[in-house]
Order: structure tokens, then sequence, then C-alpha cells
């Protein structure tokens, strides 16, 4: 089973700030790597797809990064607002077809 | 159509009993996948199928056994399951018949408890 770590593991924030946060995987055997945001109730809908190292993906205020070499993608998230509250993962896909799921970051944004 | 379906949404089944759970997609994805999560952990990938074919096998227990009828429909078959199996199971399908090749699309889940 590999490391596939997030942090922080929540977060609370003020509507407007703007906020990251970080996954950790191993850095080798690296083929993709995958974001997503989980509402309560609601189904994990994909925001980005990433496979080169030094990629920087943008979907209208959130935006990712990756480092393959060192083993992080950031997620940033500008200006928040009370619908981005859910939980975000990522998730590592190895070139040998192993996927975890990272441990989730909960984030809530208050109004 | 973007959507996949998952039935049911919730199951109560006892240790003897043999159910299925059952996802549809009508997105033309070549990648099926069922994914289960317990409370307060990430999912874990259970079964891939690409191109209708099982692909990925997690060391699932034989007690879950999934099939494929066609490239729409993806069934989980459960049979005599433990109180441990009780959790969320997600199906989920992606364009691409190689796996993780794109973005997977995700169903709401089953929420199966085994009493």
């Amino acid at each position: 089973i590999l490391n596939v770590e997030q942090s922080p593991q929540s977060l609370h924030v003020q509507e407007g700030d703007s906020t990251n946060f970080t996954c950790s995987f191993p850095s080798s055997n690296f083929y993709a790597l995958h974001w997503y945001r989980w509402e309560t109730a609601k189904s994990p809908e994909a925001l980005f797809v990433m496979t080169l190292n030094g990629d920087e993906k943008k979907k209208g205020r959130i935006s990712a990064t990756l480092n393959t070499k060192e083993g992080y993608s950031y997620l940033y998230i500008k200006g928040s607002q009370p619908e981005d509250s859910a939980t975000y993962l990522c998730a590592f896909i190895s070139t040998g077809n192993q996927f975890y799921f990272g441990t989730g970051t909960s984030l809530t944004v208050i109004p | 159509d973007t959507e996949v379906t998952q039935t049911p949404k919730h199951l109560v089944m006892g240790m003897t009993n043999k159910k299925s759970l059952k996802c549809e997609q009508h997105m033309g994805h070549r990648a099926m996948y069922w994914y289960k999560q317990k409370a307060k952990k990430p999912p874990e990938l259970m079964f891939v199928y690409s191109y209708e074919k099982l692909s990925i096998n997690e060391s699932v227990p034989s007690r879950f056994s999934p099939e494929c009828p066609n490239s729409s429909l993806l069934n989980l078959h459960l049979h005599a399951l433990q109180p441990e199996d009780s959790a969320l199971y997600l199906c989920a399908s992606s364009q691409e018949g190689f796996p993780f090749e794109t973005e997977a699309f995700f169903g709401q889940g089953t929420r199966l408890t085994v009493v």
C-alpha cells in the first residue's frame, strides 16, 4: 500500500479568502494524479488530471500544480465561496496501474 | 447525459443473502470501476473493467463478483457478505479504455449495510 497524504486534514476559511492544500505521493513510478471534489450527499466530481512534471491546470477559481520529482501537488482556491465547501481528494496512479486516493482535505467556507 | 446511475441507493442484506449492485452509464465510456469506501477513509479501488474485460482486481474477496454485461452496465454481485463489508460502494466510468487515463465520472453510490 502506498502513502498518499493530504494536508491539512480539515480547513475552515472565511468567504473571500484564498486557500491551498497539499497532496504528497511517492516520487517514483508516477503515471498520473487526479484531483476530485466531493460534496456531501453528491458524487465525487473530477477537477483535474495531471500527468507531466510542472503541469499547471486551472478551472475558474481553482488551480493546481504538479511536481513529480519531489512528489507533491498543490490545489489553490482563489476567493473561496461557500459552495466550495467539500472534501478535496487527490488520487495517485502509478505506472503499474496502482491507484490510491489520498486522505482528503475537508474545506469549510464560512459566509 | 453525463451521469453514472447506481441502484439501489441503499441496501440492507443478511449474511446469507445474495444481492447485486447495478451501475449504468450512457456516455460511451470504455472503462468502468468499483470502489469501496468505509467511514472516514478514502475510497479504495476494487475492480476495473476495460473494454468490458476485467483488467484490475485489487485482491478482492470472492464474495464480491463483478460483471460487465455490456459497455454501459456494470454489476457487483454480493454473496455471503460479512458485517465488515458494510460501506459505500461507488461506481465510476472514464472515457478512455486504458484505466485512469482521463477523469472519472462517479455515481452517488450504494450505501450497503450487512446485518
